[in-house]
């Protein structure tokens, strides 16, 4: 059974880095049948997907035009997890941030992790 | 706004049969599956529906998808009070290269 465990700072200063690490147990970060993405959750922008990163015979990217200039979406296959980095934040990027696998559909979903951008 | 519109709320009372709409595109639910989420407070959302009109084993029948052209609802039938909660449509957007979702529809079992 699949499991995503994911950890990070739960605050972050306006116009400093959000970073968050999602580890995975049950399946392989290269998993060639798996994509690994990251999707966020506010009152004002309801369920968001930030982008995605998955390997099929090399590594593939893939992010949301809204958040295309600040976002990198990084696998670490040493130890079998990927990570979020979102640059420059503002009080909007404040969401709940989940970790979710995907094969066909979105199948795997981490436990979320609130992130406040506030000074 | 989200892409996949969706009614802000419904309601029903216990034993009735309650549905939700999901409207999207030609580039999402017109050309790919549809997926319904119900997420509890406090929780990441759970997969209730996918392609379409599929259970994943531990869902009640009472739950069913349908979709037709760029559209698809989700019916509850036997309307019980842990039914309350919110419930979100996703899809695949072709032209966005993303998952899309719907704003979220709060049951409410009155």
């Amino acid at each position: 059974q699949v499991q995503l465990q994911q950890s990070g700072p739960g605050l972050v200063k306006p116009s400093q880095t959000l970073s968050l690490t999602c580890a995975i147990s049950g399946d392989s970060v290269s998993s060639k049948s798996a994509a690994w993405n990251w999707i966020r959750q506010s009152p004002s922008r309801g369920l968001e997907w930030l982008g995605r990163t998955y390997y099929r015979s090399k590594w593939y990217t893939g992010y949301a035009v809204s958040v295309k200039s600040r976002i990198t979406i990084n696998p670490d296959t040493s130890k079998n997890q990927f990570s979020l980095q979102l640059n420059s934040v503002t009080p909007e990027d404040t969401a709940v941030y989940y970790c979710v696998r995907s094969e066909q559909w979105l199948n795997n979903w981490g436990q979320g992790t609130l992130v406040t951008v506030s000074s | 706004q989200s892409v996949l519109t969706q009614p802000p709320s419904a309601s029903g009372t216990p034993g009735q049969r309650v549905t939700i709409s999901c409207s999207g595109s030609s580039s999402n639910i017109g050309n790919d599956y549809v997926y319904w989420y119900q997420q509890l407070p406090g929780t990441a959302p759970k997969l209730l529906i996918y392609r379409n009109n599929q259970r994943p084993s531990g869902v009640p029948d009472r739950f069913s998808g349908s979709k037709s052209g760029t559209s698809a609802s989700l019916a509850i039938s036997g309307l019980r009070s842990e039914d309350e909660t919110d419930y979100y449509c996703a899809a695949w957007d072709d032209s966005l290269s993303g998952w899309v979702f719907g704003g979220g529809t709060k049951l409410t079992v009155l």
